[in-house]
């Protein structure tokens, strides 16, 4: 089955410094996305950067990097310049298609939580 | 491009109670997928509804059920509310097509079963 493991459950980081969420994954699909969310209080996960198995250059958007790393089977987010809104819930997350490919569920990590210091 | 929406925000049931969500989703998805998210964990797959069918389950019982409507929009019933119910319910939505079918998500309804 598949899984996603974070394994820090929270980290600090200084305002303006970078700071790297690991991901690990579990898979036996040769095809997969990988996701990373963003979860403020307030409760509503906002989509961060995709990274497909088979893309062979690291994502980015923006401030978000994607640290993909196949052989290890790793995804870490890398978010530069860490800004006082950054602070919240992250959760990387796996699509899993099944049902003869039908149906793509996603499979998520316990998450991080960040807190960004002044 | 209108957003995934939910409603309600909040909602207080008691055990045995019957309940049910309510998601619109973005403009140009077609499918619709439910998580819930219980305090302090990730989300987990209740099932999905393309076209008006479920298309896949996570495992959940069958008092939890679901519709898909002609324009898209999503219904999650619960039946028979258990106190662990309570959690977090998302409502995600997509277009199914070959690629990366990024789910976004709405803001989500804040089920406390008393």
């Amino acid at each position: 089955a598949q899984k996603i493991t974070q394994t820090q459950p929270g980290m600090f980081v200084q305002e303006k410094e970078a700071v790297t969420l690991d991901c690990t994954y579990d898979t036996s699909d040769q095809s997969y996305g990988l996701f990373w969310y963003k979860q403020p209080s307030s409760g509503e996960m906002i989509f961060l950067i995709y990274q497909g198995s088979y893309d062979e250059q690291n994502a980015t958007e923006g401030r978000y990097s994607l640290n993909f790393q196949k052989a290890r089977k790793s995804a870490n987010l890398v978010i530069s310049a860490s800004q006082l809104g950054d602070s919240a819930m992250y959760f990387c997350a796996m699509r899993e298609t099944d049902y003869g490919g039908a149906t793509n569920k996603l499979i998520f990590g316990t998450g991080t939580l960040l807190a960004v210091q002044p | 491009e209108t957003g995934v929406t939910q409603s309600p925000t909040h909602l207080i049931k008691t055990r045995g109670q019957q309940v049910t969500l309510r998601c619109s989703s973005q403009s140009g998805h077609n499918t619709v997928s439910w998580y819930q998210q219980a305090l302090g964990q990730g989300p987990q797959f209740i099932f999905q509804y393309y076209r008006e069918e479920e298309n896949g389950r996570g495992n959940f019982p069958p008092r939890f059920s679901g519709l898909q409507f002609p324009n898209y929009s999503s219904e999650l019933n619960v039946n028979a509310l258990e106190l662990d119910d309570s959690a977090l319910y998302l409502c995600a939505s997509s277009h199914s097509a070959s690629g990366e079918e990024t789910q976004y998500f709405g803001p989500g309804t804040r089920l406390l079963v008393l």
